[in-house]
């Protein structure tokens, strides 16, 4: 079956400290992972994909196959961190993403 | 081109009514999808266009739930016979190719409310 897991519903964090929001996949395929942020009152926007490996806002997230994860990590949380955090996996050429129920990363000052 | 538009920005309808939502992607987008949101859940796939071609449906989409791309630009997705089941965010994306290096661009959404 075709999954992704996020088990933490609310993950609070104060400013400085790291931060690492987990995501689990199941796929028989090759994956293809990304997250996407929410910020309060905008739209969901791509945060960063796993085939590109680079930092954004000082996030980054190794595909990790042997243990079908995708966590996403930043060393120092600053308080414009705080929003929804989604990962998906892409299926086939389609495009379409399945995604994870989300997290919440409040950080506190 | 200020992105993905869709419209309204919400609905409450009551049950039983027919709706229409409409997406506008970003106009060099080939590939247009809808998916639906519901508290506390990720988004889910509902269905997707490349061009005008509706390629996929997901199991989600009853025969109640009909979707468009009429010559490839703006897309419909109508809802017929409305429950309080399909109170949601329903949600467009648009994207060049299957990705691209961009990934999706979202609209805003569309908040529909069944009563």
């Amino acid at each position: 079956a075709q999954r992704v897991t996020q088990p933490e519903k609310l993950l609070s964090v104060f400013k400085g400290a790291p931060v690492e929001l987990k995501c689990n996949y199941s796929y028989s395929g090759s994956p293809e992972l990304f997250w996407y942020v929410q910020y309060s009152r905008q739209r969901l926007q791509l945060l960063l994909r796993h085939i590109s490996r680079e930092s954004i806002k000082g996030f980054t997230a190794d595909l990790n196959k042997g243990e079908t994860s995708f966590h996403l990590k930043k060393p120092f949380a600053q308080e414009e961190d705080s929003a929804m955090y989604y990962c998906a996996l892409k299926i086939g050429n389609t495009g379409k993403l399945i995604f994870g129920q989300g997290t919440t990363l409040q950080v506190k000052p | 081109d200020t992105g993905v538009s869709q419209d309204p920005r919400h609905k409450i309808t009551k049950r039983g009514q027919n709706v229409t939502f409409r997406c506008d992607p970003i106009s060099e987008h080939n590939r247009l999808y809808w998916y639906r949101q519901t508290l506390g859940q990720g988004p889910e796939f509902l269905t997707y266009f490349q061009n005008e071609a509706q390629l996929e449906k997901s199991r989600l989409l009853s025969d109640r739930f009909s979707a468009e791309r009429p010559k490839g630009s703006f897309s419909t997705l109508e809802i017929q016979r409305t429950e309080q089941g399909d109170s949601a965010m329903y949600l467009c994306a648009s994207s060049l190719g299957g990705q691209g290096l961009y990934g999706y661009t979202f609209g805003s959404g569309t908040r529909l409310t069944v009563v």
